[in-house]
């Protein structure tokens, strides 16, 4: 059974540091893995989707990373800023491209001014 | 807008009583998904669709649970006989051949 784990739970950092959000899972027979933020109350934003065949993939600040073969991914944010505040959960996708997602629990991310 | 809508955006509710929600996804996406969230926990699987067959269905989806797409559009979910285990977000997905999922603000539903 595919589980997803996101560590740390939670993250509070001063503005304009870099940081690093870690998911792993444990069956590497993924499709693909998709980074979402989510701010309370709301729906999921979708940040990065990285395909099984990938490395990496990037987008202005953030830059998603994908180990298949040790069952890892990251999520690097640069120069954090109080609006990136949020929930960041990580999801990888089982069953080829029309399974369904499997979601980690999130980490609680909080940029302070 | 042409991202995924959901209605109603919130729903209380008293134990017994049925509720419906209703998501509309972006135009062109084929695929369609429910999950529902608790606090502190990712969202979970509860069904997909593609155009109006229902592909999968999670064992979390009881017989008081069903759901629909009657034209490969819009879709709603409708939980029978309420309990309060049901309070929950309620999210709906939708996505393109890429498989990638972009939700909607989720509906919130509070049981009495």
């Amino acid at each position: 059974k595919q589980e997803v784990t996101q560590i740390p739970a939670a993250l509070s950092v001063p503005e304009g540091e870099n940081l690093v959000l870690n998911c792993s899972f444990t069956d590497s027979a993924i499709y693909n893995l998709q980074w979402f933020r989510q701010d309370p109350g709301k729906g999921l934003t979708s940040l990065l989707l990285i395909q099984s065949s990938q490395r990496e993939q990037t987008s202005g600040r953030l830059n998603a990373s994908l180990d298949k073969s040790s069952g890892r991914s990251t999520l690097y944010i640069a120069a954090s800023q109080p609006g990136d505040s949020a929930t960041y959960l990580c999801a990888v996708r089982i069953g080829g491209s029309q399974g369904n997602l499997i979601f980690g629990k999130g980490t609680k991310l909080s940029v302070k001014p | 807008d042409t991202g995924v809508s959901q209605d109603p955006r919130h729903k209380i509710t008293k134990r017994g009583q049925n509720v419906t929600f209703r998501c509309d996804p972006i135009s062109e996406h084929n695929r369609l998904y429910w999950y529902r969230q608790t606090l502190g926990q990712g969202p979970e699987f509860l069904t997909y669709f593609q155009n109006e067959a229902q592909l999968e269905k999670s064992r979390l989806l009881s017989d008081r649970f069903s759901a629909e797409r009657p034209k490969g559009s819009f879709s709603t979910l409708e939980i029978q006989r309420t309990e309060q285990g049901d309070s929950a977000m309620y999210l709906c997905a939708s996505s393109p051949y890429t498989g990638e999922l972009f939700f909607g603000e989720g509906s919130r539903l509070t049981v009495l």
